[in-house]
C-alpha cells in the first residue's frame, strides 16, 4: 500500500526558503506525477504544481517564480521549494499522488493518495 | 478561467440524504470532477470521479452512501443515509493539462 510522507522544518523566517520532502514507500514514483497542495488555517484546498518522474513540472501561476519542485527516484522522494516566504505561506502543505492516464479518447486524473500533511509557520 | 464553485456550508439529519453541488464556471461544462472529504483534524481523501456524462467511479472502500452524478455544468456529490462521520468538508476539483483546480468547499454538517 502507497504511503506518503511529508516532512521538514515546522518554522521558517520571512524572506527565507521553505523546504519540504515527501517520501513515498510501499511504490515507485515512477509513471506518476506528485502534486503538492496546501491549506492555510480555516482555508480551502491550494493546488501549487506537480512533478512528473521525467521531471516535466507544472506550477500554480499564482505561485510561479517562487516555486521549485524536484525529484529523486532513487530514493523515492520529492521535494518543494519556496523561496521568499512570507505570513501567507504558513499552511499544511500536503503531498499527494496524482494519477494522470488517457483513457476514452480524454486525459483523466485522480488525487488518489494523500500524504497527512505537514505544517509550515512563517514567523520571526 | 477555470473556477469550481461550492455553497459554503449545508446540514442534515443524521439518516437523511444532502447533495452538494459543484458548479463549473461558464463555457467549461464538459470538464470531469473529483470530490475529496476532508474530516476534521485530517487530511483529504479522495471520494470519487464524477464524468460529465454523469457516471461516477469511487476510490478504494468508499462506501455505498456515495455517489455522485451531474447536470450540464454542475457536478453533485450525493451522501445518503447520513453518519456522524460524513460530517466533514467536501472539496471538487478538476484539471487539465498542466493545471489543477479545487473549489472553495463545502463544509457538512449532520444534526
Amino acid at each position: 500500500q502507497v504511503q506518503l510522507q511529508e516532512s521538514g522544518p515546522g518554522l521558517v523566517k520571512p524572506s527565507e526558503t521553505l523546504s519540504l520532502t515527501c517520501t513515498v514507500s510501499g511504490g515507485s514514483i515512477s509513471g506518476y506525477y506528485w502534486s503538492w497542495v496546501r491549506q492555510s488555517a480555516g482555508k480551502g484546498l491550494e493546488w501549487i504544481g506537480h512533478i512528473h518522474h521525467t521531471r516535466d513540472t507544472n506550477y500554480n501561476r499564482s505561485l510561479r517564480g517562487r516555486i521549485a519542485l524536484s525529484v529523486d527516484a532513487s530514493k523515492n522522494q520529492l521535494s518543494l521549494k519556496i523561496s521568499s516566504v512570507t505570513a501567507a505561506d504558513t499552511a499544511v502543505y500536503y503531498c499527494v499522488r496524482d494519477t494522470y492516464y488517457y483513457e476514452s479518447g480524454a486525459w483523466e486524473d485522480v488525487f488518489d493518495i494523500w500524504g497527512q500533511g505537514t505544517t509550515v509557520i512563517v514567523s520571526s | 478561467q477555470l473556477v469550481l464553485t461550492q455553497s459554503p456550508s449545508a446540514s442534515a439529519s443524521l439518516g437523511a440524504s444532502v447533495k452538494l453541488t459543484c458548479t463549473l464556471s461558464s463555457g467549461h461544462n464538459y470538464y470531469d470532477i473529483a470530490w475529496h472529504q476532508q474530516q476534521p483534524e485530517k487530511g483529504p481523501r479522495y471520494l470519487m470521479k464524477v464524468n460529465n456524462d454523469g457516471g461516477y467511479s469511487k476510490g478504494n472502500d468508499i462506501p455505498d452512501r456515495f455517489s455522485g452524478s451531474s447536470s450540464g455544468a454542475e457536478r453533485y456529490l450525493t451522501i445518503s443515509s447520513l453518519q456522524s462521520e460524513d460530517e466533514a468538508d467536501y472539496y471538487c476539483q478538476t484539471w487539465g493539462t498542466g493545471f489543477r483546480v479545487f473549489g472553495g468547499g463545502t463544509k457538512v454538517t449532520v444534526l
